[in-house]
């Protein structure tokens, strides 16, 4: 099972931030935090990961908690080609382990 | 920028019917997944692959289902005796080591009739 907890849905004005929480609680100290997007039924696409310190790319930035029990991932200025479901995975660093999958957020960016 | 490159895009097939799905995998990858999703459902996982051999795979891998790299590009997943079940999104995809990310596929959409 998922060993994260995110909000089933969430809104957000285009050119606004979107901020997405996860929650991490049973997280290990050799876990990364990982996100990922789905745009309708394409494939996951990659957008950030992190251990412990704030992460920024040219997609977006992560933030987590200083206990590292929850994480936001924040796309600056949202577009309305950022509608998608979005993933929070934790996974063991340096380890080639399948990716469990939860359900996700699904964020609509409007007009 | 490299990727993960899966055909057909959309496969069509009887049930009872084999089918392979094809990907092609980032130059000089070393692992290789297979995920599927059934339409309104999680992604799921179902193999991963190295060095010619099966990983991990989970309880929906079971002996009907089998993966192949047959040369040194292509990483396929067959299906021998398609079921209604089997309908769904299959993604492909692959990462070069351990400190790497896996990097996902467009996908190919199955649909058994």
């Amino acid at each position: 099972d998922a060993k994260t907890t995110q909000p089933p849905s969430m809104d957000c004005a285009e050119g606004r931030a979107a901020n997405l929480p996860c929650n991490h609680s049973t997280i290990s100290g050799n876990e990364y935090v990982y996100w990922y997007r789905q745009i309708h039924s394409q494939g996951p696409q990659y957008i950030i990961h992190g251990l412990k310190n704030n992460e920024t790319n040219e997609m977006a930035s992560l933030i987590i908690t200083e206990d590292r029990k929850s994480s936001t991932l924040i796309l600056p200025h949202a577009t309305l080609r950022d509608t998608a479901v979005y993933y929070c995975i934790v996974r063991i660093v340096y380890n080639t382990d399948k990716l469990i999958f939860g359900t996700g957020t699904r964020l609509q960016v409007f007009p | 920028e490299p990727e993960v490159t899966q055909t057909p895009s959309h496969q069509v097939t009887q049930m009872g019917q084999e089918v392979i799905l094809r990907c092609v995998p980032i130059s000089n990858h070393l692992y290789f997944y297979w995920y599927r999703q059934i339409l309104g459902q999680k992604v799921e996982f179902l193999v991963s692959f190295y060095n010619n051999e099966i990983s991990e795979k989970s309880e929906i891998f079971d002996d009907q289902f089998s993966v192949e790299r047959p040369d040194g590009s292509n990483f396929t997943l067959k299906i021998r005796s398609t079921k209604l079940e089997d309908s769904a999104m299959y993604f492909c995809a692959s990462i070069g080591g351990a400190a790497d990310t896996q990097y996902f596929g467009p996908g190919t959409r199955l649909t058994v009739l």
